[in-house]
């Protein structure tokens, strides 16, 4: 089975850029979440959808992140303007329903703003 | 007041050590506790989850949550090299519908050494 792919894996660009990640869930998995993890943080849920659908984006900064999930399957996630402190690993997930225990992670990407 | 904190090390043991994982949480609500394993500039891995207060093995790995006093641990037995990462614990509420957000300790770093 093939795992949860993000594209790309490194990306470096200047504050005020704009940037996008690409996710493609585990074949089946309706659930689908973006994380965002910080040097020496736990990860934090930035949005979840269930198939194209939004279910929590109550920790998204919606002025300057954006997120879709068209035809329930691969995922966008937008940065514009970024940030300094957007410098971080973002990480999508996937679950088979949202009340499945078991997420599985991509390798994230990592996000250096300078 | 984070929702779940974790020491995050780093720790360092020698090969063969029983090591000890350990994190707290505040939110009365969280039912489910997990412990991820997340190699350098990988995506979490998760080892095994407990529903509720008890213990759970799996080969050398023992997990454990008392409820009464919010703690959750972990338990590797004859640690190897190959068990140096960082260790996420996380909670989250049983899920009732709508989101269903993994709550992330800061992790702890652990490096068995030889």
């Amino acid at each position: 089975e093939a795992g949860v792919a993000q594209s790309p894996r490194y990306k470096i660009i200047e504050k005020r850029q704009s940037v996008a990640f690409w996710c493609n869930p585990i074949s089946g998995h309706a659930t689908l979440y973006w994380y965002q993890q910080i040097l020496g943080q736990g990860p934090k849920l930035l949005i979840q959808f269930q198939n194209n659908g939004v279910v929590d984006d109550s920790q998204l900064p919606k002025d300057r992140f954006s997120a879709e999930r068209l035809k329930g399957v691969d995922s966008t996630l937008k940065i514009q303007p970024a940030k300094l402190e957007d410098s971080a690993v973002y990480l999508c997930a996937s679950s088979v329903t949202p009340g499945n225990t078991e997420a599985f992670f991509g390798q994230g990407t990592r996000l250096t703003v300078v | 007041q984070k929702e779940v904190e974790q020491d995050p090390g780093p720790l360092s043991v020698p090969e063969g050590a029983i090591v000890s994982l350990n994190c707290t949480y505040s939110n009365s609500a969280f039912q489910y506790f997990m412990w991820y394993r997340q190699y350098s500039r990988k995506g979490p891995e998760l080892l095994m989850y407990t529903y509720s207060s008890g213990n759970k093995e799996d080969g050398r790995f023992t997990a454990q949550v008392d409820k009464s006093s919010k703690y959750i641990s972990l338990f590797i037995r004859d640690s190897q090299p190959s068990d140096s990462a960082t260790y996420l614990c996380a909670s989250r509420p049983r899920w009732t519908g709508g989101g269903n957000k993994l709550t992330f300790g800061t992790g702890t770093q652990l490096k068995v050494e030889l």
